[in-house]
């Protein structure tokens, strides 16, 4: 089945640091892939849709100037975190759907990435 | 935007017996349906999905019901066991399979 792999699984970086989390979708190609947010305990929020040689679209109250998101081909989305700091600690989650499924394949999620700014 | 709300919030049982988890949603665009089941620390697995044409979907001991007029749907487990303790989200969609939005989670323990 589908794959989106994630890395890196975990980091912990300095408050003030840039980190760069990457997703990729392994066997098949996404124009579009998906980055949630979900802190301890809580449910998975959107924070914005990755689109594939244009600008990413992010939801209500996301700094799209602190989530840098990149699409730079059909396998792979970046997200950078800038100038991280403490309250930026989350696990983060990437996802996309298999789009040679016209609309029958189902969200597949990257393993996350649990961030740590200290 | 759409709104989707789960209840409970934590539900504990005995091996063997049901689980129901609820989830209802506020968009009567809303088309598609899945349940996730998320384990500690890991990602978020499908487990079920159901869509909008289809009242009632099952594999094997886990079913989905959904209630287009009432806008709600529900996850059954049946003879649980304690590999099923997770945390389950609801979620639904409105834009084809695409942008999900997550119900707050219910925290599933099964006790042997």
């Amino acid at each position: 089945g589908a794959v989106v792999s994630q890395h890196p699984s975990w980091v912990i970086c300095k408050s003030g640091t840039s980190v760069k989390i990457e997703c990729r979708s392994l066997d098949f190609q996404a124009t579009t892939m998906f980055w949630y947010r979900q802190f301890p305990k809580q449910s998975l929020m959107l924070m914005a849709t990755s689109n594939e040689g244009s600008k990413a679209t992010y939801e209500q109250g996301v700094e799209k100037d602190k989530f840098l998101i990149n699409h730079a081909s059909l396998t792979l989305s970046t997200l950078t975190v800038t100038s991280a700091h403490p309250e930026d600690s989350s696990f983060y989650i990437c996802s996309a759907r298999d789009e040679a499924g016209h609309g029958n394949s189902p969200l597949h999620f990257g393993n996350g990435t649990r961030l740590t700014v200290t | 935007g759409e709104n989707v709300e789960q209840h409970p919030s934590t539900l504990s049982v005995q091996e063997g017996d049901s689980a129901v988890i609820k989830c209802t949603y506020s968009d009567s665009a809303s088309n598609y349906f899945p349940w996730y089941k998320q384990e500690l620390g890991k990602r978020p697995q499908l487990i079920i999905d159901i869509r909008s044409n289809v009242g009632e979907k099952k594999d094997q001991r886990i079913a989905v019901t959904l209630n287009k007029t009432a806008k709600h749907f529900s996850l059954h487990i049946t003879e649980t066991q304690p590999e099923d303790s997770a945390v389950y989200f609801c979620a639904a969609s409105i834009r084809g399979y695409s942008t999900l939005t997550f119900g707050k989670g219910t925290m599933l323990l099964v006790s042997p």
